[in-house]
């Protein structure tokens, strides 16, 4: 158990659909991460965050948002979904910014029909 | 493109033999690491080697770096069927924040 949590474990939702990701970091962590997984693109980068501001930006669509709130929890807004979205959206924390161990939580699985 | 790309893709070996598996990226990195997924699961950090390191060992890992020729080697000592998983190195850039980029990843089976 790496100490990072996500909620939903599975969602399946209709094209053109919004759905938000939940991420909770290990206790003590300022820095989430979150990346993409599906079969064709491998592991995509999207953003990361450092104690609620935007630190860095990857491969990221507009129709993705994201956010750190006080806490620290993250969330992850995917809007006019497509079935091309469908993937394993992981989430992971480091202690700080910068090249640090990242913990990944378990990941949400993505279904768009 | 990714910024590392691990050599070979996939890689089946017999319980007990020694697996290598290779990293490539294209621009200088402050640090690279490697990490292991298991079949859908979230990834597990396995090692950290610093710009201005050369070799370092955990357990049955070692790992190389060569900055000269941009490349990191994996190596797992004695496998065992519980090393069965997909690895992936990842780097991060120089400067700035450091945006961590994961590679393609090697698929390893290692047969009982």
């Amino acid at each position: 158990d790496s100490g990072v949590t996500q909620t939903p474990k599975h969602l399946i939702t209709a094209t053109g659909q919004r759905v938000t990701l939940r991420c909770s970091p290990r206790s003590g962590d300022l820095s989430v991460y979150w990346y993409q997984q599906s079969l064709d693109q491998g592991l995509q980068f999207l953003i990361q965050y450092y104690n609620g501001e935007e630190r860095a930006k990857g491969n990221i669509l507009e129709r993705f948002s994201a956010q750190q709130f006080p806490d620290l929890h993250s969330e992850l807004n995917l809007s006019s979904l497509e079935l091309g979205d469908s993937a394993l959206y992981f989430c992971a924390s480091s202690v700080s910014q910068g090249m640090y161990e990242q913990y990944f939580g378990p990941g949400t699985r993505l279904t768009v029909t | 493109s990714q910024q590392g790309e691990e050599d070979p893709q996939a890689l089946s070996i017999q319980e007990g033999e020694n697996a290598t598996m290779n990293c490539s990226y294209k621009t200088s990195i402050n640090n690279l690491q490697w990490y292991r997924q298991n079949s859908g699961r979230g990834l597990v950090h396995l090692i950290l080697i610093r710009s201005n390191e050369r070799e370092k060992h955990s357990g049955r890992l070692r790992v190389t770096l060569d900055t000269s020729k941009k490349s990191s080697s994996l190596l797992i000592t004695a496998s065992r069927a519980a090393d069965t998983a997909s690895y992936f190195c990842a780097t991060a850039l120089t400067g700035g924040y450091q945006k961590v980029t994961f590679g393609t990843g090697t698929k390893l089976q290692v047969i009982p």
